[in-house]
């Protein structure tokens, strides 16, 4: 079974307008942090927000913020007032339990923002 | 601050030939991981070191792979033989336990073509 799932393989927004990337999980481990990354065209993995398993609210970072449904298991990152330079590949990673720092990857969705 | 220094940034080489990536990690980081990007596999976990003790290599593909961490500025990932199918991007990244996400932060990965 898939431990991180992105159904969007792209995804298309005008600029200025808030865009939603969804990100649902799977894990039996109560402990478990979440991770999105940013990569633009010239390649490098840009780290852009975090959510823990025990965090009470939603993560915040600038315009980037973290729908956390615990229940549903999802982690949907949401870009808010989208500019041309988020144009790039956003993936979703989930770290399980506290006796491992390996990062499970999903496949990635691509973001394009349009004037 | 100089971030995750990856060598070369594009290798070319021919099937059967040995391939040494080189990454160094930025400085004072006690995490370092070897990631390899494919269009078909997405981006997946090869192994990490921890304090230059390797701790998982299960991704580690097969035996003509293998990474060695000889102190904690310097990695090696090399490739002997190297064959077509291991064409890809390789990303090196480093952490540091005590930062509050323990995020990790990426080079600018090698692009390997093997022919």
């Amino acid at each position: 079974a898939q431990k991180i799932t992105q159904t969007q393989p792209g995804m298309f927004v005008q600029e200025k307008e808030a865009v939603t990337l969804d990100c649902t999980y799977d894990t039996s481990d109560p402990s478990y942090g979440l991770f999105w990354y940013k990569q633009p065209s010239s390649g490098e993995m840009i780290f852009l927000i975090y959510q823990g398993s025990y965090d009470q609210q939603n993560a915040t970072e600038g315009r980037y913020s973290l729908n956390f449904q615990k229940a549903r298991k999802s982690a949907n990152l949401v870009i808010s007032a989208s500019q041309l330079g988020d144009s790039a590949m956003y993936f979703c990673a989930m770290r399980e339990g506290y006796n491992t720092d390996k990062l499970i990857f999903g496949t990635g969705t691509r973001l394009q923002v349009f004037p | 601050d100089a971030g995750v220094i990856q060598s070369p940034r594009h290798e070319v080489t021919e099937m059967g030939q040995e391939v040494t990536l080189r990454c160094k990690p930025i400085s004072g980081h006690d995490y370092l991981f070897w990631y390899r990007q494919t269009m078909m596999r997405g981006l997946e976990l090869l192994i990490y070191f921890n304090n230059n003790v390797p701790i998982d290599d299960s991704g580690m593909p097969e035996d003509r792979f293998s990474a060695k961490m000889p102190n904690a500025s310097f990695s090696t990932l090399k490739i002997q033989p190297s064959e077509p199918r291991d064409s890809a991007v390789y990303f090196c990244a480093s952490s540091f336990w005590a930062t509050t996400y323990n995020e990790q932060f990426f080079g600018p990965g090698t692009r390997l073509t093997v022919l």
